[in-house]
């Protein structure tokens, strides 16, 4: 059964250090996302994305982030500049349509320590 | 996206039916009902998900009231791979976000 991939599965990095995070979608969905969930909270939405461009953000969803599909098959996750409280597991999800009926299936996720 | 209410746990013995509860009595005409579980800290997996009628996988089945203000998951032989958090997640038919809770915490004994 297809399935999204994500990596790493653990990255550690310093405060104010840039990370990408990346993602393989499954090949024949057109909608991309970003959740995160920190230890012991909920999974939190962060961004959408569709036909190149960010569809929906949450409040989380600041500056500091950006995605992008760089190629018909990576999406990833940039965080600039890295901050204590970004240490999160973050899970990348796709679905293949937009609309309520069409499931989103996720990775399992890289898990962000930022020291 | 209308809000879910679920037990913060519940207990199954191996081998039996085991069935959550969801709550969502504001839920509106065009929402889906969505059930995920997450295993430990891997990702979200998609389970069912159903609009008016019930439905049925090779997983578990959902069962839906007719008004659609709750609804059942019912993982009819419960093993202990099953022990995980399963979510209840309403979502309108033109929305991008899911909105995850905090779900039933389902223990499976041996």
């Amino acid at each position: 059964e297809p399935e999204v991939t994500q990596t790493p599965s653990h990255q550690v990095t310093q405060m104010g250090q840039e990370v990408i995070l990346r993602c393989v979608p499954i090949s024949n969905h057109l909608y991309f996302y970003w959740y995160r969930q920190i230890l012991g909270q909920k999974v939190e939405f962060l961004v959408s994305f569709y036909n190149n461009e960010i569809s929906e953000k949450s409040e989380i969803f600041d500056d500091q982030f950006s995605v992008e599909r760089p190629d018909g098959s990576n999406f990833t996750l940039k965080i600039r500049s890295t901050k204590l409280e970004d240490s999160a597991m973050y899970f990348c999800a796709s679905s293949e349509r937009g609309q309520g009926y069409s499931p989103l299936h996720f990775g399992n996720g890289t898990r962000l320590t930022v020291t | 996206d209308a809000k879910t209410t679920q037990p913060p746990s519940m207990d199954c013995a191996e081998g039996r039916a085991a069935n959550l509860p969801c709550n969502h009595s504001t839920i509106s005409g065009n929402e889906y009902v969505y059930w995920y579980r997450q295993i430990h800290s891997q990702g979200p997996q998609y389970i069912i998900h159903g609009l008016k009628n019930n439905e049925t996988n090779e997983m578990a089945s959902l069962i839906i009231t007719e008004d659609r203000k709750s609804s059942t998951l019912i993982l009819p032989h419960a093993t202990l791979r099953d022990t995980a958090v399963y979510y209840c997640i309403v979502r309108v038919n033109t929305g991008n976000q899911f909105y995850f809770g905090t779900g039933t915490s389902l223990t499976v004994i041996p």
